[in-house]
């Protein structure tokens, strides 16, 4: 079934370390995401990525980076420089440019807890 | 610059009555979609309904219904016959493409409680 996975489903991290959270879709969508949930919050994105090789910041980009080497594939990792990195993280998936009303398509969310 | 508010923290509905939530947005975009969703507390996000921003029509699924007023930029979501499992958190979000590329905003979310 076409859809889009993310793993782990949870994921510890010690204070210090950088830890990537993956993210693989295959609807062969070209837009991917990257968002932020804090517990009875919106959500806020992190960074995304229209095509491969390009992506853009969001409004939370600070200690976070990504690639995007592949059209199927957009890890996000949370790197040591970020403060409080504890949240619940979707990755989202949608067809690209000229297509407004297109939805996008969500992961299950990795709920990633500093320890 | 695109932006969501949804300006209703918390909403309460009795069971099989009809419930409005609120959303307006801002973008100078002439161009734009308009989508709601819906957090259940497992996490996951699903869709609902969306609404282009020449559509003539208000757009309908099922139980499901956005009142668009574009002049006053609002995108309200009316659920109608609510049931126990609508309880969940609803959330706006747009996405205008000339000025924002594939850039998908939302909003801070509805929290909502159906009452048996």
């Amino acid at each position: 079934d076409g859809g889009i996975t993310q793993s782990p489903k949870y994921l510890f991290r010690k204070e210090g370390q950088n830890v990537t959270l993956s993210c693989e879709q295959n609807l062969n969508h070209d837009a991917m995401y990257w968002y932020r949930q804090d517990p009875g919050q919106g959500l806020r994105l992190i960074y995304y990525s229209q095509i491969v090789n390009d992506f853009q910041k969001g409004d939370i980009a600070e200690g976070y980076s990504v690639s995007r080497e592949k059209k199927e594939s957009f890890p996000l990792t949370v790197t040591s420089a970020q403060k409080n990195p504890t949240a619940f993280y979707l990755c989202a998936s949608s067809i690209s440019q000229g297509r407004a009303g297109t939805e996008a398509f969500f992961g299950q969310g990795t709920r990633l807890t500093v320890v | 610059a695109q932006k969501i508010t949804q300006t209703q923290p918390g909403m309460f509905v009795q069971e099989k009555e009809a419930v409005t939530l609120d959303c307006t947005y801002d973008t100078s975009d002439p161009s734009y979609g308009l989508f709601w969703y819906k957090q259940p507390s497992s996490g996951e996000m699903i869709f609902l309904i969306y609404q282009g921003s020449y559509d003539q029509q208000n757009a309908t699924e099922g139980r499901y219904s956005l009142n668009f007023q574009k002049a006053r930029k609002s995108a309200n979501l009316v659920i109608s016959a609510s049931q126990l499992g609508d309880s969940a958190m609803y959330f706006c979000a747009m996405r205008a493409q000339e000025t924002s590329g594939s850039r998908l905003t939302f909003g801070e979310g509805t929290q909502l409680t159906v009452n048996p």
